[in-house]
């Protein structure tokens, strides 16, 4: 199989405090991930490809540093959002992809509410 | 840049009836994927195309790629409360090259009433 594991499904924080979000491959190793984000009743949305041992390749309009990743072995990418905002509220879910022949695997979504 | 349009947005059905889902790219599609969400939560992966005229099944679910590859379609046949949920279509901007992200249609919402 191929399976992500994503942690924590809920967080409530404050506002101007970082929140962590981890992303786990557990039985493959993952040189690439994809963090989405959802805004209700819209689409995944593109942040940013999570590549392994370097640097992370944001879209455009996400803000490297308040949205900062780190993928830094081949089961583990994390997406920490930083000094964080009730905007910053949303639906965020990573993705993995063993290899060709697999379809994309996601986790099961982080649900982020700043207060 | 591809887009994804699904058609329709939402959808009511009562149990027990068939329904179809149509995912339409604006360029060549060269992997379509159909993904089930249950709000506020991660996607189940439903099934992969790759080949134009080709066509999966599981269970209640076909999906389709159509042979000129810009169009596929889901359907599901006796439609039960267990197949509510979103739906959603990704796709390869590009040549799967194994490390491009999918580009996602914006979902059709199903409902399956009693």
């Amino acid at each position: 199989g191929a399976v992500v594991s994503q942690h924590p499904s809920r967080v409530i924080c404050k506002s101007g405090t970082s929140v962590k979000i981890e992303c786990r491959s557990l039985d493959f190793q993952a040189t690439t991930m994809f963090w989405y984000r959802q805004f209700p009743k819209k689409s995944l949305m593109l942040m940013a490809t999570s590549n392994e041992g370097s640097k992370a390749t944001y879209e455009q309009g996400v803000e490297k540093d308040k949205f900062l990743i780190n993928h830094a072995s081949l089961t583990l990418s994390t997406l920490t959002v930083t000094s964080a905002h009730p905007e910053d509220s949303s639906f965020y879910i990573c993705s993995a992809r063993r290899d060709r022949y697999y379809g994309y695997t996601f986790g099961s979504g982080t649900r982020l509410t700043v207060v | 840049s591809q887009e994804l349009e699904q058609s329709p947005q939402s959808l009511i059905v009562q149990e027990g009836k068939n329904l179809t889902i149509n995912c339409t790219s604006s360029k060549t599609l060269y992997g379509l994927y159909w993904y089930k969400q249950k709000y506020g939560e991660g996607l189940i992966f439903l099934m992969m195309l790759q080949k134009g005229g080709e066509e999966k099944s599981h269970e209640k679910i076909t999906a389709k790629l159509d042979e000129k590859k810009q169009q596929s379609s889901l359907h599901i046949t006796a439609s039960q409360p267990s197949h509510a949920g979103i739906y959603l279509c990704g796709a390869f901007p590009f040549l799967n090259s194994g490390n491009t992200p999918l580009v996602f249609g914006k979902g059709t919402r199903l409902s399956v009433i009693a």
